[in-house]
């Protein structure tokens, strides 16, 4: 299967602080990826769609100001959480679907990035 | 949007048995995906399966599209089975993925 990368792995800021979290696919090009939330023993939520040369896609009620998307290559997209909070602590998980041939459109997830804000 | 249910949510097994999670969704799906997150977070894809029988060791999942439904079997359950097991669909075209909560399972030796 393909195999997407995130780093940092966690992290510790203090609120006010901007914090970069990258998202790459090491074996596979992504034109699209995906940013997703968790928080503890709950389900994934989706925060937007990263998009390859052109702005990012928002679910409804994620602030795009405060999670700045870029995604500036074919392998690697980044989440930037500008003037962290407490509220914006959790655990940021990207995705990206693998579009190669025989790959049916699979959807591999990076092993996520844990944010605690102080 | 397409809602994802999926049952039971919380699953207690003793080492060695069998189990069955079921996953519902409200809407026709082109992409169905199982996965098992460990307690370090990781999303392990388990089977990519839209529709019919897949199988990879203790593990095997059905899909029955028509009727809306993935279930998600495993056979002779072991500790590293513990974890939440998570079904997410794609309703059309490239959508992203749509989860359910989850089931936990918990395997006690």
């Amino acid at each position: 299967g393909a195999v997407v990368s995130q780093h940092p792995s966690w992290v510790i800021c203090k609120s006010g602080t901007s914090v970069k979290i990258e998202c790459r696919s090491l074996d596979f090009q992504a034109t699209t990826m995906f940013w997703y939330r968790q928080f503890p023993k709950k389900s994934l939520m989706l925060m937007a769609t990263s998009n390859e040369g052109s702005k990012a896609t928002y679910e409804q009620g994620v602030e795009k100001d405060k999670f700045l998307i870029n995604h500036a290559s074919l392998t690697l997209s980044t989440l930037t959480v500008t003037s962290a909070h407490p509220e914006d602590s959790s655990f940021y998980i990207c995705s990206a679907r693998d579009t190669r041939e025989g790959a049916y459109n699979e959807q591999f997830f990076g092993p996520g990035t844990r944010l605690t804000v102080l | 949007g397409i809602q994802v249910e999926q049952s039971p949510p919380d699953l207690i097994l003793q080492e060695g048995a069998n189990s069955t999670l079921r996953c519902n969704f409200s809407d026709s799906v082109n992409n169905l995906q199982w996965f098992h997150q460990n307690p370090w977070g990781q999303l392990i894809n388990l089977f990519y399966i839209p529709s019919g029988t897949k199988q990879n060791g203790r593990l095997s999942a059905t899909t029955v599209a028509t009727e809306r439904y993935s279930l998600l079997y495993i056979s002779s359950s072991q500790t590293t089975d513990s974890g939440v097991y998570f079904c997410a669909v794609v309703n059309s075209g490239n959508t992203p993925l749509v989860f359910g909560k989850g089931t936990r399972l918990s395997v006690i030796a």
